[in-house]
């Protein structure tokens, strides 16, 4: 068990719809970031927060925004949703701002089926 | 910037037999590097990590990788698989320096016959 939760574990919807991802990261880390996981895309890297800040940007759609709230745990929304939204998408967090001599501890993900 | 290459998307070995993953970066800083697997259905679990000490790193179950910064190569191998280690697994690189953001190469998926 890594301590980063991720809610629900599993999520189907339709197209168009608006969905809500949920991270709890590991007690004290600070800094949390968000992955999507898809076949033909690999690992890809959509946003890290910090300490409440977004401080950095992947391949994010703007369809696609996340919050870090003052408890530490983030929330990814997701809106407008595509087939090729379809995914599984992983919550990570590490102690500070960035990932060197620390490793990100990931969750279990959430797949995301629409239909 | 910094990418990684996983040489092979798909290895396939006996048990009993040595793993060898490969993995190039490429990095305009120093960077930490890291092994993680992915079981089939589950998360991501840190296998290894080098982070400027020793060049050789040993992880859990086994495995072990060495940092070689004139090839570029950060390779993950295992004297004898077992069945158990069927799964993906991902290089990913880290630049201290640059943004620290985990980038996470394709992924090699490991196949264990008996």
């Amino acid at each position: 068990d890594s301590g980063v939760t991720q809610t629900p574990k599993h999520l189907i919807t339709a197209t168009g719809q608006r969905v809500t991802l949920r991270c709890s990261p590991r007690s004290g880390d600070l800094s949390v970031y968000w992955y999507q996981q898809s076949l033909d895309q690999g690992l890809q890297f959509l946003i890290q927060y910090y300490n409440g800040e977004e401080r950095a940007k992947g391949n994010i759609l703007e369809r696609f925004s996340a919050q870090q709230f003052p408890d530490l745990h983030s929330e990814l929304n997701l809106s407008s949703l595509e087939l090729g939204d379809s995914a599984l998408y992983f919550c990570a967090s590490s102690p500070v701002l960035g990932v060197t001599n620390t490793e990100a501890f990931f969750g279990q993900g959430t797949r995301l089926t629409v239909v | 910037a910094q990418s990684v290459t996983q040489l092979d998307s798909h290895v396939s070995v006996s048990e009993g037999t040595p793993v060898l993953l490969r993995c190039n970066y490429s990095s305009s800083y120093s960077p930490s590097l890291f092994w993680y697997v992915q079981h089939p259905n589950k998360g991501l679990q840190l296998l290894l990590k080098y982070t400027s000490a020793a060049t050789l790193v040993k992880g859990i179950n086994g495995f072990e990788a060495e940092f070689k910064k004139s090839e570029t190569s950060f390779h993950l191998t295992k004297p004898s698989a077992h069945m158990s280690d069927a799964a993906e697994y991902f290089c990913v690189v880290s630049e201290s320096g640059g943004s620290y953001i985990p980038t996470f190469g394709r992924g090699t998926s490991l196949i264990v016959h008996p």
